[in-house]
């Protein structure tokens, strides 16, 4: 088991370009997670998906932010017009999903985003 | 919202000791919490989770919860220079929302 994979590792991109961040989860979850990480504000949730449908995006920025699970096996979390405050470690996290009860969330290395 | 606070915000302590992290929570109704461990570079993995009042045990690890203060803590007997990393306490909210909402961590070094 690979674990929850995340690509790329680190991205640097340039004020005003777009960022594609990738992430496979687990085989056999079926709830993905996309959080943030800085220094500043620590780790924040963004969105989520069950069955590839997306359930809560209460965390995403409005504007330029998008997120899709177009399969089982991969999610993308898309940023327009990026900015400096944009940059940050983005993490996905991958779950079993049954009922009402809680599992663990796995979580992928990251991708470091860097805008310049 | 939900809001998750922890204390120290770092910690020195020497090989062998006892780590006890401390974690206040804000809505009673919090299904679940959880303490996730991470370390440079790397994701964040969960060591214990806890649901119900009172305490659960696994190996060196030992969480209490207490729901009538809103207060979690953990603590690690026997800590080792591996320990060393940042802990971050983590409330799953109620029923069908899965999302979980961190405090800012507690950075633990082990010195050996």
């Amino acid at each position: 088991n690979a674990g929850v994979i995340q690509t790329p590792r680190h991205k640097v991109t340039g004020k005003g370009q777009e960022a594609t961040l990738w992430c496979e989860p687990i085989s056999g979850h079926s709830a993905v997670f996309w959080y943030r990480q800085t220094i500043v504000q620590g780790l924040e949730f963004l969105t989520y998906f069950r069955n590839q449908a997306p359930i809560d995006d209460s965390g995403m920025p409005k504007e330029r932010f998008s997120a899709q699970m177009p399969n089982q096996s991969h999610s993308t979390l898309k940023i327009q017009s990026t900015q400096p405050q944009d940059s940050a470690v983005y993490l996905c996290a991958s779950s079993f999903h049954w009922g009402a009860a809680s599992y663990e969330q796995y979580f992928g290395p990251g991708t470091r985003l860097t805008v310049l | 919202q939900e809001k998750v606070q922890q204390s120290p915000e770092s910690l020195i302590v020497p090989e062998g000791a006892m780590v006890s992290l401390n974690c206040s929570f804000s809505d009673s109704a919090s299904q679940s919490i959880w303490w996730y461990q991470q370390h440079p570079g790397k994701g964040p993995k969960a060591l214990i989770s806890i649901f119900s009042n009172g305490n659960k045990k696994e190996g060196r690890l030992t969480v209490y919860l207490n729901r009538a203060s809103l207060h979690v803590s953990l603590h690690i007997k026997d800590s080792q220079p591996s320990d060393s990393a940042v802990y971050l306490c983590a409330v799953m909210n109620t029923e069908g929302a899965d999302r979980l909402t961190f405090g800012k961590g507690t950075q633990l070094i082990i010195q050996p």
